[in-house]
């Protein structure tokens, strides 16, 4: 069966420092991949979601970038925080091609910039 | 784009009664529409979805509505437990080979003993 991991699972930064999530998928092949941030208390906002290694397309202008070297594993990273950053950060998969609407969430990184 | 509006914000039910959620979209193209639920600190769970092929989809104590001409759909939970205590989250997307779901905003839904 599917597995999706993150971390780590919280995170205290300062503001100004660098950022890198990390999130994994196991037991699927070509994933379609997404990063969420959930503000407190708020909905999901889509932040970068990408088909293919090396494919990523940004939803959101943001100081946030994403990355994908490798086929299941998906990369949140910022050269700088700011206060404004902090939230719930949620990375999901999907089946690739036209399966891929059924979304499956990990458990979410904690950032909070101090 | 798409928005997804979600009603009530909170909701209040005692242990046993029924709890419905309201949602509505914007975008006549979309024809899935998931529902999430999330407990504390925790990422969203899928709990059921409807295409819009159908009007109605049922699954032991949960069921969703759709009305297409309307544009909204509702999640219905009946005989209720402790257990459903928790956010659920309604969302939209248009069927394709990289789905983008828009969520609506999310009901914080608890359970009286």
């Amino acid at each position: 069966s599917q597995t999706i991991h993150q971390w780590p699972a919280t995170l205290v930064q300062p503001v100004g420092s660098p950022l890198s999530l990390e999130c994994t998928v196991e037991g699927t092949s070509n994933p379609n991949l997404y990063w969420y941030r959930q503000a407190a208390g708020r909905g999901l906002q889509l932040l970068f979601y990408s088909v293919g290694i090396g494919q990523i397309s940004s939803e959101v202008p943001q100081n946030l970038s994403a990355s994908r070297p490798q086929d299941r594993q998906f990369i949140l990273s910022s050269k700088k925080l700011l206060l404004s950053d902090s939230g719930f950060y949620l990375c999901a998969w999907s089946e690739p091609g036209l399966a891929g609407n059924e979304q499956y969430f990990g458990p979410g990184t904690r950032l909070t910039v101090t | 784009g798409e928005n997804v509006e979600q009603h009530p914000s909170t909701l209040s039910v005692q242990e046993g009664d029924s709890a419905v959620i309201k949602c509505t979209y914007s975008d006549s193209a979309s024809n899935y529409f998931p529902w999430y639920k999330q407990e504390l600190g925790k990422g969203p769970q899928l709990i059921i979805d409807i295409r819009s092929n159908v009007g109605e989809k049922k699954d032991q104590r949960i069921a969703v509505t759709l009305n297409k001409t309307a544009k909204h759909f509702s999640l219905h939970i009946t005989e209720t437990q402790p257990e459903d205590s928790a956010v659920y989250f309604c969302a939209a997307s248009i069927y394709s080979s990289a789905s983008k779901i828009i969520f609506g905003s999310g009901t914080r839904l608890s359970i009286r003993p």
